[in-house]
C-alpha cells in the first residue's frame, strides 16, 4: 500500500511567489495534517482536516496560508504570497480508526517524506 | 510554552550499548505518549508509544518508561545498532484533544 504522497519534494521560489503543496493521503483514512518544521520551532502542526472538514486551523500562521481538501484523496497547502520565513520542510500525515473518531490512545500518525520550500 | 521538552539536542551512543533519550512535559493532563523516529529527507515514523496508565512498554529493542509524577519519559534501545542513528521526537497527547504536541527532537548517533 503507497504510503502518504506528497509533492513536490523540492521547492525553489522568489519571495512573493504563490507555492503550493500537495498531498495524497493514505487510502481510507479520514485525519489529514498538514505539519511544518524548522530548526528554530521544530515540527508545528498548521491544520488539519476529518472527513475533508477543516477542524483546527489555529496553526496556520498567517491569512498568507490556507489549505483545502475537496475529496478524500487529495489536500493542498498554499502560500501567496511567499516569504523567505516560510521556507522549511512540510509535512504531510494522515491517520485513521474505526468509528470515525480519532483514538489519542493510538496516536499513529502516517508521514510523507515531506516537501522543502526555500523562499530566496 | 513548551509543553513537551526534549533537552539534548544529541547523544552518541558506542553501537552494541544502550541509548536512552530522555523527555519531560509539563501538561499533567496528557495521557498518551509517543515516540517517533525519523531519518533525513524522510517523514517522521511511528515507533512505539506508551498510555498514562501503564509505566512501562516494550517492543522487540525499544522499552519506553513513564513516570507520571516526575513528568519523565524515557525511550531505551538496547542494543544500539548504527540503523538507529536518527532524530527521536517525543509526543504527547490528550485524549479529548486531536493534537499531537511535540518536543524539539534528540538526535542518536550510533558510534561503531
Amino acid at each position: 500500500d503507497a504510503g502518504v504522497i506528497q509533492s513536490p519534494r523540492h521547492e525553489v521560489t522568489e519571495m512573493g511567489q504563490e507555492v503550493t503543496l500537495r498531498c495524497k493521503p493514505i487510502s481510507g483514512h479520514d485525519y489529514l495534517f498538514w505539519y511544518r518544521q524548522t530548526m528554530m520551532r521544530g515540527l508545528e502542526l498548521l491544520i488539519y482536516f476529518n472527513n475533508n472538514v477543516p477542524i483546527d486551523d489555529s496553526g496556520m500562521p498567517e491569512d498568507r496560508f490556507s489549505a483545502k481538501m475537496p475529496n478524500a484523496s487529495f489536500s493542498t497547502l498554499k502560500i501567496q504570497p511567499s516569504e523567505p520565513r516560510d521556507s522549511a520542510v512540510y509535512f504531510c500525515a494522515s491517520s485513521g480508526l474505526a468509528g470515525g473518531g480519532y483514538n489519542a490512545n493510538t496516536g499513529e500518525l502516517f508521514f510523507g517524506e515531506g516537501s522543502r520550500l526555500t523562499v530566496l | 510554552d513548551q509543553q513537551v521538552k526534549q533537552n539534548s539536542p544529541s547523544l552518541s551512543v558506542q553501537e552494541g550499548r544502550i541509548s536512552i533519550l530522555n523527555c519531560d512535559y509539563t501538561n499533567s493532563m496528557f495521557d498518551y505518549f509517543l515516540w517517533y523516529k525519523k531519518y533525513p529527507a524522510e517523514g517522521p515514523t511511528f515507533l512505539i508509544s506508551i498510555s498514562s496508565i501503564k509505566d512501562k512498554n516494550e517492543d522487540g529493542r525499544f522499552t519506553v518508561f513513564l513516570n507520571k509524577s516526575a513528568k519523565h519519559l524515557s525511550l531505551h534501545i538496547v542494543p544500539s545498532q548504527p540503523g538507529d542513528s536518527a532524530v527521536y521526537f517525543c509526543a504527547a497527547s490528550m485524549d479529548s484533544n486531536y493534537q499531537l504536541i511535540w518536543g524539539a527532537g534528540t538526535k542518536l548517533i550510533i558510534k561503531p
